[in-house]
Formats: C-alpha cells, sequence, structure tokens
C-alpha cells in the first residue's frame, strides 16, 4: 500500500512570495489533514477535509493560507504572500474516516522563508 | 480548549533500560489518543492508537495504556536500543479536533 506523498520536500522562498504544496493520501482516505510544524513543537492543524468538504479549519490563517482538495483525493495548500514565521514543516495526513481513526504521515515540506 | 502536555521535553537513557514516556490533556471527551515518533526531517510514524474504550496497547516493546478519568496516557518501552533514539508524540483526538504534545527527544546511549 503506498504511503502518503507530499512534494516538493523542501522549498526556500522569499517573504512576500507565493507558495503552494501538493499532497496525495493514501487510497481511499476520506479525511485529510494539513498540519504545520514549527521547530522544536509539536504539529498544529491547519485543516482538515472530509472527502471533499472542510470540517475544521479554526486555526488556518486565512487572510493568507488557503486549501482545497479536489474531487475528494488530491489536496492542495498554499500560503500568499509568505511570511518569515511561515518558515516551518507542512506535514499531510490522512485516515479512512474522521478523528476516530489512525493517521497516516505524509514526509513533509520544509518550507524556509527569508 | 485541548491541552496536551508531555514531560519531560527531554530523556537520555542507557542501552536496555525501561522507560515510561507521560502525555496529559486537560479534556476528557475524546475518541482516541495516538503516539507517534518522528526521526530528525522526517514524517510522523504511527505507534499505537488507543480507542477511549480501551486502557491499553501493545505492540512488540511498546505498552501504551489511557487513563481518560485522570487525563493521562504513558507509553512504556522495554528494554530500550539506540535505534528507539527519537521525539515521541502524543496526539489527542476530540470531537473534530486533533491536538497534538510538544513531544519527548529521547536519546538511547548505546
Amino acid at each position: 500500500e503506498a504511503g502518503v506523498a507530499q512534494s516538493p520536500r523542501y522549498k526556500i522562498i522569499e517573504k512576500r512570495q507565493s507558495v503552494a504544496f501538493w499532497c496525495n493520501p493514501i487510497s481511499g482516505h476520506a479525511t485529510l489533514y494539513w498540519y504545520q510544524q514549527i521547530l522544536g513543537q509539536g504539529p498544529k492543524l491547519l485543516i482538515q477535509f472530509q472527502n471533499n468538504g472542510v470540517v475544521d479549519d479554526s486555526q488556518l490563517p486565512k487572510d493568507r493560507f488557503s486549501a482545497e482538495r479536489l474531487k475528494g483525493v488530491d489536496s492542495t495548500l498554499k500560503i500568499q504572500p509568505a511570511k518569515l514565521e511561515d518558515s516551518a514543516v507542512y506535514l499531510c495526513a490522512s485516515s479512512p474516516g474522521g478523528v476516530a481513526y489512525e493517521q497516516y504521515f505524509g514526509p513533509g515540506t520544509r518550507l524556509t522563508v527569508t | 480548549k485541548q491541552e496536551v502536555t508531555q514531560i519531560p521535553a527531554a530523556l537520555s537513557v542507557p542501552e536496555g533500560e525501561n522507560l515510561v514516556l507521560n502525555c496529559s490533556f486537560t479534556d476528557s471527551a475524546i475518541y482516541n489518543l495516538q503516539w507517534f515518533r518522528q526521526d530528525p526531517g522526517k514524517g510522523l510514524t504511527s505507534l499505537l492508537l488507543i480507542q477511549s474504550s480501551q486502557r491499553e496497547q501493545t505492540s512488540g516493546r511498546l505498552n501504551a495504556s489511557l487513563d481518560k478519568s485522570s487525563g493521562r496516557s504513558t507509553l512504556y518501552i522495554a528494554a530500550s536500543q539506540p535505534g528507539d533514539s527519537a521525539t515521541y508524540l502524543c496526539a489527542v483526538m476530540g470531537y473534530q479536533k486533533v491536538t497534538f504534545g510538544t513531544g519527548t527527544k529521547l536519546q538511547v546511549i548505546p
């Protein structure tokens, strides 16, 4: 069974630029999560999708972050414009159902904003 | 708001020692609790998932317990090995909410 795929693995941009991350969950998984992990901290949930609907985006900075899940499968997370404090690892995870199910994580995308 | 605390933040033990990692949470209305390990520069690897109706789960040298009433979970690692060196994170799944702790960085010294 293929795991959660993410790309790119690394990205360096200047502040005020835009960036997009892509995630392909495990086949058949209905729930997809995006997390932000700042160095030395635990992951913080940004947005949770159930199929192609948003379940929770309460911690997503909506003035600069946006996310979509196309046809209930792949997902993209965008930051526009980026700030220095957005430097972090962005993790994508998927699970067969909602929060009652085990989550499987991708390798993450390390973003550096200079 | 759910708060999840992991103590200690870092731990160094000699190889072969048994050890316990702690995870505390403030809201006992949870669906389950999941333990992960994270190696430097890598994503999270799931270790154990404990449903709210369960008291413990075991996988190999790992045993995780859950006490909802006291808001605590422990991860027991038996006969630690250098390959166990990593950061261990617990995640609490509440109603539509997932909250992670800040992790315990474990170093097992050969």
